[in-house]
């Protein structure tokens, strides 16, 4: 399987800052990388596709980058309703295996 | 619309199996493969492996290999996922996922899009 490696694990930020999550491949997936947003009690809600692509409704303040091993999420400027916990996600192959998560708090 | 409507909790002893059931409704059902998704408290999201409706070919996480079976019923558009040899660590959230797909740029890029509400699953003595 294809490990996926999400850093940091937890961050504590304010309203209005910059945050950036990465995430680390095991092998090349060129860009076939997802990002979720997931908050208590819901399903994971997609943000990103294709490693830059923005999901159809998603505030543009959401943004990837990245290819092959290497991928960053940014939120330009953190909302109330972004504190949630957010996965990077491969669909290089069929068993599509998730970053263990970045969980972003109130600071 | 997609609708993906899994089976209630169920309580486990270790060492029993659980099958969980996952019925689709709103597009065709053998067009789309089904992944399953896990979710143990406190912890991320795991994806156990995924099945081809149309085939029934399937592919599962490696740390689940031996343990788990998916199938689909395209007769009842229903998915399955049993999992044997229950463990305490097997103690989860279940998900069936349907994905979405964009491939307008000529590369198709897959996502999960339409979840099952999810089903608890706790294996305790």
């Amino acid at each position: 399987d294809i490990q996926m490696t999400q850093s940091p694990s937890s961050l504590s930020a304010s309203i209005g800052d910059r945050v950036t999550i990465t995430c680390r491949a095991s092998q090349s997936i060129s860009r076939y990388l997802n990002w979720y947003q997931h908050k208590p009690g819901k399903t994971p809600d997609l943000l990103i596709y294709g490693a830059s692509t923005l999901q159809s409704g998603v505030p543009s303040r959401f943004s990837g980058s990245g290819s092959g091993t290497d991928f960053t999420l940014t939120i330009s400027s953190l909302q109330p309703e972004d504190f949630a916990t957010y996965y990077c996600q491969q669909s290089y192959n069929s068993t599509k295996t998730f970053g263990g998560g970045t969980k972003v708090d109130i600071k | 619309q997609v609708q993906l409507v899994q089976s209630g909790a169920e309580v486990k002893k270790p060492g029993a199996s659980v099958k969980v059931s996952c019925k689709a409704s709103g597009y065709t059902f053998d067009s789309y493969g089904i992944s399953w998704v896990r979710q143990a408290p406190g912890q991320g999201l795991e994806c156990m492996g995924w099945i081809s409706v149309y085939y029934g070919s399937t592919n599962y996480a490696q740390n689940l290999q031996g343990r788990v079976t998916m199938t689909a019923d395209t007769s009842t558009n229903t998915a399955y996922m049993e999992l044997r040899s229950l463990r305490s660590d097997d103690t989860a959230v279940y998900y069936c996922v349907r994905e979405g797909g964009d491939c307008s740029g000529g590369t198709c890029y897959y996502y999960f899009q339409h979840w099952g509400q999810g089903t608890l699953v706790t294996v305790s003595s």
